[in-house]
């Protein structure tokens, strides 16, 4: 699985958009890019995932450049409560071994 | 539905003694994985599962780490003899083997050894 690179902190206004970036340069054609995040003292939540193509769910949007060697997760709306570990994985598709956490980006939302 | 549920949420133990941890999987999902962290520390992967394959146990600490997986669902860890350095917030994960590999975890946890 390819490497990850993370700011290891930012800060984010509550209700401004936090965007968290990630760069992934020796990723692969059949990586995924995943993000996580782990709020203290709780296990990681899975946020969102995506190949090539920009992502959107309820919690977030995944933007990946078009080469794929970086990508940034965007919370459109920070809150208190998104203050937590944004982990950014790549990991090969379907593989079901191990998810591999690196040091992440501890986001901190502040009013 | 349900999410990964693991008991229990908090242990304490003295050193030498054993314990168990027990993970419950979302129903359906055919991997389950256990990880550790140590405070402050990113996740450590343990021991993982998949269907009716023999498991991965490549990131098993010592032989005083085992895990078993009944029924292809429930599973416990077990640790013998526990060590003070065994303490730190053990986590399950499952996933659904054909999907994309996303793993949901459980709330973790947390051994404390005296």
């Amino acid at each position: 699985d390819a490497k990850t690179t993370q700011p290891t902190s930012m800060d984010c206004a509550e209700g401004r958009a936090a965007n968290l970036p990630c760069n992934h340069s020796t990723i692969s054609g059949n990586e995924y890019v995943y993000w996580y995040r782990q709020i203290h003292s709780q296990g990681p939540q899975y946020i969102i995932h995506g190949l090539k193509n920009n992502e959107t769910n309820e919690m977030a949007s995944l933007i990946i450049t078009e080469d794929r060697k970086s990508s940034t997760l965007i919370l459109p709306h920070a809150t208190l409560r998104d203050t937590a570990v944004y982990y950014c994985i790549v990991r090969v598709v379907y593989n079901n071994n191990d998810m591999r956490f690196g040091a992440g980006t501890r986001l901190t939302v502040k009013p | 539905g349900a999410g990964v549920s693991q008991s229990p949420s908090n242990k304490v133990t003295e050193k030498g003694k054993d314990v168990e941890l027990r993970c419950d999987p979302i129903s359906g999902h055919t991997a389950l994985y256990w990880y550790r962290q140590s405070l402050g520390q990113g996740l450590e992967f343990l021991i993982y599962f998949q269907g009716n394959s023999a498991p991965d146990k490549s990131g098993l600490p010592s032989d005083r780490f085992s895990a078993e997986r009944t029924g292809g669902s429930v599973s416990t860890l077990t640790i013998q003899r526990t060590q003070q350095e065994d303490s730190a917030v053990y986590l399950c994960a499952s996933s659904y083997q054909g999907g994309s590999g996303t793993q949901y975890f459980g709330p973790g946890t947390r051994l404390l050894v005296l």
